[in-house]
């Protein structure tokens, strides 16, 4: 069955480093989606992506944030300069277009430490 | 600000019963309603969605969904100790929008 993959699965940086998490979608997606987890709260969503463009993001996406597809598998979320904060696991999903199933589904997730 | 509700829990039954998980929403303008659950450390894993207000069947789940109450719900029967987990409610407006998450309900199934 194809799934979301995601790599790392775990990242320790320092503060003020930039980090690149990488996701692989599934094939014959067109939607995707970056979400966070902090350590006993909610999923939250930060971005959506489409067509080659962001189709939403929440106010958490700030500034310090970009998303980008550089090939035809990759969806890589960066954060230029980490703060203590945006520790967390950070999950990526895919949905297929319209016709299809509208559900999205996730990758196993990197937990990101920021020290 | 669109949000949905759950009862944190821990909600513990015992092995063979039947799980019970509500979940409110507050948008009525919501389309899609799912159900994922999590274990400890991992990504969410869909179980059921529903689209339509009624019930819908999966094997040992049932999602239910009532519109005009804003209310979804989830039964497990034959409750195992591998459905021990968090399950997350999570609404959408449409197909594309971003899936709003509650908290979760911890369920402990007591072996």
């Amino acid at each position: 069955e194809p799934e979301v993959t995601q790599t790392p699965s775990h990242q320790v940086t320092q503060m003020g480093q930039e980090v690149i998490l990488r996701c692989v979608p599934i094939s014959n997606h067109l939607y995707f989606y970056w979400y966070r987890q902090i350590l006993g709260q909610k999923v939250e969503f930060l971005v959506s992506f489409y067509n080659n463009e962001i189709s939403e993001k929440s106010e958490i996406f700030d500034d310090q944030f970009s998303v980008e597809r550089p090939d035809g598998s990759n969806f890589t979320l960066k954060i230029r300069s980490t703060k203590l904060e945006d520790s967390a696991m950070y999950f990526c999903a895919s949905s297929p277009r319209a016709g299809g199933s509208e559900t999205q589904y996730f990758g196993p997730g990197t937990r990101l430490l920021v020290l | 600000q669109k949000e949905v509700e759950q009862n944190s829990g821990p909600l513990s039954v015992p092995e063979g019963a039947i799980a019970s998980l509500n979940c409110t929403y507050s948008d009525r303008g919501s389309q899609s309603f799912f159900w994922y659950r999590q274990y400890s450390g991992k990504s969410p894993e869909l179980i059921m969605f529903i689209y339509s207000n009624g019930d819908k069947e999966d094997g040992r789940f049932t999602a239910q969904l009532n519109k005009a109450s804003q209310y979804v719900s989830l039964l497990i029967r034959d409750s195992q100790p591998s459905d021990s987990a968090t399950y997350l409610c999570a609404v959408n407006m449409r197909r594309d929008d971003k899936i709003i998450f509650g908290k979760g309900t911890r369920l402990h199934i007591l072996p």
